[in-house]
């Protein structure tokens, strides 16, 4: 079964607009993370945003969010105010279990803003 | 150096070559990671080193794949007699271990093209 799966292939945002990125996990385990990466053209991946399953509140990083339903499983990203260059992939990823390091990436969803 | 730095950018293999892909972490990062990306996909786990030490391999889909970070910080990624099914980007990545939630830094990484 998949970990992470991220059901948007591609999305399309308009410049200026906000956008929701979808991630759904599963995992028994109590103790978990879950991350967002960017990978532009460039092909590095850069780290967004970091949201632990104790975690009270929603994690916020400038202009991204992270709209975390645990009942739903779901860890979605919310990027506001979007800009040129946020057009790119964006993959969910989560770390299961304490002091672990493995991550466990979803297929990813193809940004593109538009001007 | 302010990156995590691999090299080459590219590489194109004849079946059967060997070849060797290196990661300069970040200096003083203890942890450094392996990942491969095939095209349209996730990066997947492949190896974990905490210092010059191997701590965790089980990702390495063959015995053709070795990696080693023999004075615990330029790290290289070595896969012998390549088959084409090797073909797919191969991502390194470092963090301070006792950071793991802020995200780890990934390198630009290496495409593999096996022809």
């Amino acid at each position: 079964a998949q970990k992470i799966t991220q059901t948007q292939p591609g999305m399309f945002v308009q410049e200026k607009e906000a956008v929701t990125l979808d991630c759904t996990y599963d995992t028994s385990d109590p103790s978990y993370g879950l991350f967002w990466y960017k990978q532009p053209s460039s092909g590095e991946m850069i780290f967004l945003i970091y949201q632990g399953s104790y975690d009270q509140q929603n994690a916020t990083e400038g202009r991204y969010s992270l709209n975390f339903q645990k009942a739903r499983k779901s860890a979605n990203l919310v990027i506001s105010a979007s800009q040129l260059g946020d057009s790119a992939m964006y993959f969910c990823a989560m770390r299961e279990g304490q002091g672990t390091y493995k991550y466990i990436f979803g297929t990813g969803t193809r940004l593109k803003v538009l001007a | 150096g302010a990156g995590v730095s691999q090299s080459p950018r590219y590489k194109v293999a004849k079946r059967g070559q060997d070849v060797a892909l290196r990661c300069d972490p970040i200096s003083g990062h203890v942890s450094l990671f392996w990942y491969q990306q095939a095209l349209g996909q996730g990066p997947e786990f492949l190896t974990y080193f905490q210092n010059e030490a191997q701590l965790d391999k089980s990702g390495l889909p063959s015995d053709r794949f070795f990696a080693e970070r023999p004075e615990g910080s330029v790290s290289t990624l070595k896969i012998q007699r390549t088959q084409q099914e090797d073909s797919a980007v191969y991502l390194c990545a470092s963090s301070h271990t006792d950071r793991v939630n802020y995200g780890y830094t990934f390198g630009s990484g290496t495409r593999l093209t096996v022809v």
